[in-house]
């Protein structure tokens, strides 16, 4: 069974840089069955997509936040990471890691952690 | 881009049936999945590939999906059922992952 485990810095300044990290236990992140998504949600508010992760090493952005992001693996650790530059209000939310299925299906998520900017 | 929309809320009385829309234009060639999530927790799948069912999740729940609308229907419901709902799709053109706005189930 997979797990997946958000950690990071619960708090981070106004134009720092937002850095988490997804450890992931129960499965390799080098498998090509798989592939790996961040996901977070502000309070109160929906879910949104932030970008992913192929084993390939290839990664997707959602437009909206693509100028500040940046998802990378660390195969040997076994565990990816996020990065969100020049923060503002606008990125306090709750953060989700996920696994994702062939057929694009989330379908394990780690408990999420909050990260505020003030 | 891609935009899902569905209704911010649905009521339904205990013991009846809810359907929870997902909007947009021919949803119906895409694979839909859906998510429940109670307050203070992480999603979980209900339904995937618009109508199949992980192992665990009550044949209550049911999904189909056709034309411009995917549907995430709940019978007979129970008070357990109260949760946020989020349909999601894959856009195989951008390679972008897309969440539905979400929709707040209210048992009466």
């Amino acid at each position: 069974q997979v797990q997946l485990r958000e950690s990071g810095p619960g708090l981070v300044r106004p134009s720092q840089t937002l850095s988490l990290t997804c450890t992931v236990s129960g499965g390799s992140i080098s498998s090509h069955r798989f592939s790996w998504s961040w996901i977070r949600q502000p309070a109160g508010k929906g879910l949104e997509w932030i970008g992913h992760l192929y084993a390939t090493g290839r990664t997707s952005y959602n437009p909206s936040l693509k100028s500040r992001v940046t998802i990378s693996m660390d195969t040997s650790n076994n565990h990816f990471s996020l990065m969100v530059n020049s923060v503002t209000a606008a990125d306090t939310a709750v953060y989700y890691c996920a696994r994702v299925t062939g057929n694009a299906l989330f379908q394990s998520w780690g408990q999420g952690t909050l990260v505020t900017v003030s | 881009s891609y935009v899902l929309t569905q209704p911010p809320s649905v009521s339904v009385a205990p013991g009846q049936t809810a359907r929870i829309p997902c909007g947009e234009n021919n949803i119906g060639l895409k694979s839909v999945h859906w998510y429940q999530q109670k307050p203070g927790q992480a999603p979980v799948v209900v339904v995937y590939d618009d109508s199949d069912r992980p192992s665990g999740i009550p044949e209550r729940f049911s999904g189909s999906n056709t034309g411009n609308t995917a549907t995430l229907t709940i019978s007979r419901v129970e008070a357990g059922d109260e949760a946020d709902y989020y349909c999601q799709v894959w856009d195989s053109s951008t390679d972008h992952y897309v969440f539905g706005t979400g929709t707040k189930v209210t048992v009466l």
